[in-house]
């Protein structure tokens, strides 16, 4: 029944390695959203996926890449991990197309580098 | 770059008090405005989407208003509850960008 999920809920890792966090939504939303919570407890958007469409915050380092399968998925590979990364992140999905955006977020991965 | 912002960062009240917050943001090219409960250990959850200026929705003891023209919603707890203890984030849709802005959220801590 959970409308959003996400896997793992907890990650911990070394420095340098990859790691993937998975999404997935069954409300039929068409877009879906990373995003990171930082030091300071900001959701600050990574990413949002349209349709294929990808729409990218600049600052988010390259090491960081969405992929999707198809719309009900949006998984968040990270390459070469820094100490840095280690925050909550959070996906979320919303109605775009004929919608008000309202987010409905995942229970967020809290990803800890060691 | 979107400038969506909070007061007071933080609150405590005390149970039955009544309390506000705001939150402040570009008054152009408006879309939506939307106000999010944060409980801690837990994900955000909608409160309310206001689209239309002079906008006022309720939910239970939760209201919220909407001024599009001055770029202001107010956030209204009437009788404060100790469940009622969360970040109340809002967030501002442009009708130009296809994501949402969040503030940095109102913290709010009601004693018993």
């Amino acid at each position: 029944d959970t409308a959003v999920s996400q896997t793992p809920k907890y990650l911990v890792t070394q420095m340098g390695n990859d790691k993937s966090i998975k999404c997935e939504q069954n409300l039929g939303h068409d877009t879906m959203y990373w995003y990171k919570q930082d030091s300071k407890k900001f959701l600050k958007i990574m990413f949002s996926y349209n349709n294929k469409e990808l729409i990218i915050n600049e600052t988010v380092p390259n090491r960081f890449s969405p992929k999707s399968p198809d719309k009900a998925h949006l998984n968040l590979h990270i390459n070469s991990l820094e100490l840095g990364d280690s925050a909550v992140y959070f996906c979320a999905s919303s109605q775009v197309l004929q919608g008000t955006y309202e987010q409905y977020f995942g229970p967020g991965t809290r990803l800890t580098v060691t | 770059i979107l400038n969506v912002e909070q007061s007071p960062q933080s609150l405590h009240v005390q149970e039955g008090d009544s309390t506000n917050f705001t939150c402040s943001f570009p008054s152009s090219n408006f879309y939506a405005l939307h106000w999010y409960r944060w409980e801690t250990a837990k994900s955000p959850e909608a409160l309310f989407v206001m689209t239309l200026n002079g906008d006022e929705k309720k939910k239970g003891r939760i209201s919220a208003t909407l001024n599009t023209k001055e770029g202001y919603s107010y956030l209204y707890i009437k009788g404060s509850q100790p469940e009622d203890s969360a970040t109340y984030l809002c967030a501002f849709t442009s009708g130009s960008a296809r994501q949402l802005t969040f503030g940095s959220g109102t913290q709010l801590t009601v004693l018993p």
